[in-house]
């Protein structure tokens, strides 16, 4: 079974702060997809990177996938209370198995 | 509205009483995937299904079963439920074959108690 390693698990910061959570594995994958998942709902896409060294911008969210294709960072600048979540990293192998990480849980305060 | 739908949303039940949660999207969508989540082990796969009579393990099997005799329907089968499968558990779809990068529509959620 392949793993995905998210770091850190929990984060608390202010509003206005800018954050990295980080998600390796030893593993490659084809694709590495984040989703953000809100409390009593399904996660929800974010983005998906594909190809190594591939960085996407979403507003105030960078993702960038590892040039190996074996870790990925979501970066967000100056976070919002909106952006309150648990955060999923992703990856996609062979057969199309999804492998997901343990999550990053942000609590961003006012 | 294109969805996911899950039911029951709650269920709690005993020790070796068969039940099923029902999975149906509306998307056409030829993929669909069971996870399970765990505080502090994320969501790991159970079953997916890459078309119609198509089914294959994930990486947490064991206790489950699950069928795929409609392109819109994914049922979970827990033929003897115990306590350890008390979770939260989510019925995933994809608009292809496979994933390849695709996204995922997830449903709503069934939390499962198991007594």
């Amino acid at each position: 079974t392949q793993l995905l390693e998210q770091s850190p698990q929990f984060l608390s910061i202010q509003e206005g702060e800018n954050l990295t959570v980080y998600c390796n594995s030893s593993s490659v994958f084809s694709s590495l997809q984040w989703y953000r998942q809100e409390p009593g709902e399904g996660p929800v896409l974010l983005v998906t990177v594909v190809t190594g060294g591939e960085v996407k911008k979403l507003k105030r969210l960078t993702f960038q996938f590892g040039d190996a294709r074996k870790d990925s960072s979501l970066h967000i600048t100056a976070a919002q209370p909106g952006d309150t979540g648990l955060y999923l990293c992703a990856g996609e192998s062979s057969g199309s198995r999804l492998t997901f990480g343990e999550g990053t849980q942000l609590t961003v305060n006012p | 509205e294109a969805q996911v739908t899950q039911n029951p949303r709650y269920l709690i039940t005993v020790t070796g009483k068969k039940l099923t949660v029902t999975c149906s999207q509306n998307m056409n969508h030829e993929y669909m995937s069971w996870y399970r989540q765990d505080p502090g082990l994320g969501l790991r796969q159970i079953y997916y299904s890459m078309n119609v009579e198509v089914t294959d393990k994930g990486d947490v099997p064991e206790g489950y079963k699950v069928s795929r005799k409609e392109k819109r329907n994914f049922p979970l089968i827990l033929e003897s439920p115990s306590p350890n499968q008390t979770s939260l558990y989510f019925c995933a779809s994809s608009n292809d074959k496979g994933l390849a990068g695709n996204e995922q529509f997830f449903g709503p959620g069934t939390r499962l108690t198991v007594l």
